[in-house]
Order: structure tokens, then C-alpha cells, then sequence
């Protein structure tokens, strides 16, 4: 496809139990980010996969959140135990990076919410 | 570490008039600098971006920014405002090392409204 594409658009889910985030990059791209958006708020930074280097991790808000990325292809972004304050939008977005100073592209994102 | 910041959390204007959406950077090296807009639910859109070259950079809808090296700056700018411009603002950047290997930064955004 042309753009980033995320799965599922929406998902509902109960408390307590696993989702996986499905992000599908631009072909090429080196970089792949997550980020989460609650409702009204800014970009919270999660996790930056950057070619074959070790991922930055930093933003992971606690050991219930995970993501895997295989080479330079898809990425999937897994919360175990979900619980309500994991209720967000999750984007994922790519980038050429190696080539220096292209622009990300972000996907229409996945809206999860908690019950 | 490199940062981006936004200081107006909204900014309001009337339709027509020019608006201004902050941002600056503490971005080491040459930074590389985005504007991306955020319409109501709907995934961020690029808008333009600095790479080198000239401060001026133009982008989508009639937006441009400038790049100010000596007060750190990437102010949005739109000469005549819309009412269609009201969104959420987002300034970005990462520091422009060859062969990247630096994250992408985001501001914490700027509600535009633009009013008639």
C-alpha cells in the first residue's frame, strides 16, 4: 500500500485482557515509532525501532506493554492485562530516516478502549 | 537530550487575520524540523518541514514556518487565517546526524480555533 496501515481500526476489549496493535510501515522505511494520543492530548512516545539497532524502549509506561518489529517490516505493539487508563488512540508512524531529514508518515491510528 | 517545545497550549484568531503557532527546539547539530496538523479524529498529516537551505520553507494550505537559528525557533505562520484551519498543531524535530539514529521529537501541540 502507499501509506501506513494499522489494524484494527477500533478494538473494545475488557479489563485484564491481551491486544495486539498491527502496524504495517511503508515499504523501505528504516524507522518505525509508536505513539499514544489520549483524547484531547499530545503524542506520548512509546517506542522508536531504528533498522537492525536496538530499539529505544524509553517511553514504554510499564512491563504490561511490548512491541516487536521484524527487520524493516511490520510491527505489532502488545499490552497484556489491559486496564482502563490504556483506553487511547495508538499511532504508529515511518520514516526514511537513514537518508536523513524525510518526514514521518502516521498512520490512521487504532482507537482502543477498556471496559 | 533534544527537545521541542510549544508554549501555547491554544491560540485564537479571526478568520482572516495572520496567525502564528510557536515552536522551539533544543535540537543538537543542524535539526531537522516538522509541522504536522491534526484534524478531529484523524491521523497527523505532514505540513512542511527544514532540512538546510533557506528559513522560509512553504508548505500545505498556504502554510509556511521559519527557522530562526539564534532564538531556536520553527514559528507556523499563515498569512490569512480559515476557519477550516482550527486543528491541533504539532511541532517536531531530531538532529540531523548522517545516516539518522535520532528519535523523532514531538511538542505537546497547539489547538488552533479560528473564528468568524
Amino acid at each position: 500500500g502507499a501509506g501506513v496501515s494499522q489494524s484494527p481500526s477500533n478494538k473494545v476489549t475488557e479489563k485484564g485482557k491481551d491486544v495486539e496493535l498491527r502496524c504495517d510501515p511503508i515499504s523501505g522505511h528504516t524507522a518505525l515509532y509508536w505513539y499514544r494520543q489520549r483524547l484531547g492530548q499530545g503524542l506520548e512516545f512509546l517506542i522508536y525501532f531504528q533498522g537492525n539497532s536496538a530499539p529505544d524502549k524509553s517511553g514504554l509506561p510499564s512491563d504490561r506493554f511490548s512491541a516487536e518489529r521484524t527487520g524493516e517490516s511490520v510491527s505489532t505493539l502488545t499490552i497484556q492485562r489491559t486496564q482502563q487508563e490504556d483506553s487511547a488512540v495508538y499511532l504508529c508512524a515511518s520514516s526514511n530516516q537513514g537518508a536523513g531529514g524525510t518526514e514521518a508518515f502516521f498512520g490512521q491510528g487504532t482507537r482502543l478502549t477498556v471496559v | 537530550a533534544q527537545s521541542v517545545a510549544q508554549p501555547e497550549d491554544q491560540v485564537n484568531v479571526a478568520e482572516g487575520n495572520p496567525l502564528t503557532v510557536k515552536c522551539t527546539y533544543s535540537v543538537s547539530g543542524n535539526p531537522y524540523l516538522f509541522w504536522y496538523v491534526q484534524y478531529p479524529n484523524r491521523g497527523l498529516q505532514f505540513l512542511l518541514k527544514y532540512i538546510t537551505g533557506d528559513n522560509l520553507v512553504k508548505g500545505s494550505y498556504g502554510f509556511e514556518a521559519e527557522f530562526n537559528k539564534s532564538q531556536t525557533s520553527f514559528h507556523l505562520k499563515k498569512p490569512s487565517a480559515l476557519v477550516s484551519d482550527s486543528a491541533l498543531y504539532f511541532c517536531a524535530g531530531f538532529a540531523g546526524v548522517t545516516g539518522g539514529g535520532n528519535k523523532l521529537t514531538f511538542g505537546t501541540g497547539t489547538q488552533l480555533k479560528v473564528e468568524l
